[in-house]
């Protein structure tokens, strides 16, 4: 059975970087794009981005340029970096495959001072 | 970016009774060259990731019910849930694919009455 697990840094101060990677158990990496999706407090879906195998990007322009991410195809691993966050980036933070068949248990990142 | 507007935003419903949750986009969701609808449909229910229940229109994704139906054309879209059960409790989503950035509806939350 395909499997997402995500860990990374659940608490940040303001203007720091949010760091957070995925790990792909019992599925085959090259056959999907590889996506990250958010949901602030109480409110709804955002998209963030996705990459492939090759890493090849496509970003959500709302975050402002300010969302990297990367591939580790060795361990089966993609990853998702936010500069500059401020309290607004709070949310959960999930990863998923790019037909979202497949989810991460998700993660809540706070940024607070 | 591609608009979603869901309504309603809130689903009160009776056990055994059927229910519907409407989707728009302010665009053609229609892919011309492959006559594919980019429109997926989620299921988020309390405390846990979202589960895709729709892909492209009107898939049912593995293990989703068949009272689950997605239906519609263009920009406007149904959800239709033929005999609501207990375990459908949660708020629905819509979601576009046929544009970066994916962009998703603010959500509709189904009650059990």
């Amino acid at each position: 059975q395909v499997q997402l697990q995500q860990w990374g840094t659940g608490l940040l101060k303001p203007s720091e970087t949010l760091s957070l990677t995925c790990g792909l158990y019992g599925g085959s990496f090259s056959d999907h794009y590889w996506s990250w999706i958010r949901q602030a407090p109480g409110k709804g879906l955002e998209w963030i981005g996705e990459i492939n195998h090759s890493g090849r990007t496509n970003y959500n322009p709302s975050l402002d340029g300010r969302v990297t991410m990367f591939v580790d195809t060795s361990k089966n691993e993609f990853s998702l970096k936010v500069r500059s966050v401020t309290a607004a980036d709070t949310a959960v933070y999930y990863c998923a495959n790019s037909y979202m068949d497949t989810w991460g248990q998700g993660m809540l990142v706070a940024v607070s001072s | 970016d591609i608009v979603m507007t869901q309504t309603p935003l809130s689903l009160p419903v009776t056990p055994g009774e059927p229910a519907s949750i409407s989707c728009r986009s302010s665009q053609s969701l229609l892919d011309n060259d492959n006559k594919k609808t980019y429109l997926d449909w989620f299921l988020q229910k309390p405390g846990q990731s979202p589960q895709l229940l729709i892909y492209t229109l009107s898939n049912r994704a593995s293990g989703v019910p068949d009272r689950f139906s997605g239906s519609g054309s263009g920009t406007d879209f149904t959800l239709k849930i033929s005999r609501v059960e207990a375990e459908d409790v949660g708020v629905y989503y819509c979601m576009q694919r046929m544009a970066f950035p994916w962009t998703f509806g603010q959500g509709t939350k189904l009650e059990i009455k």
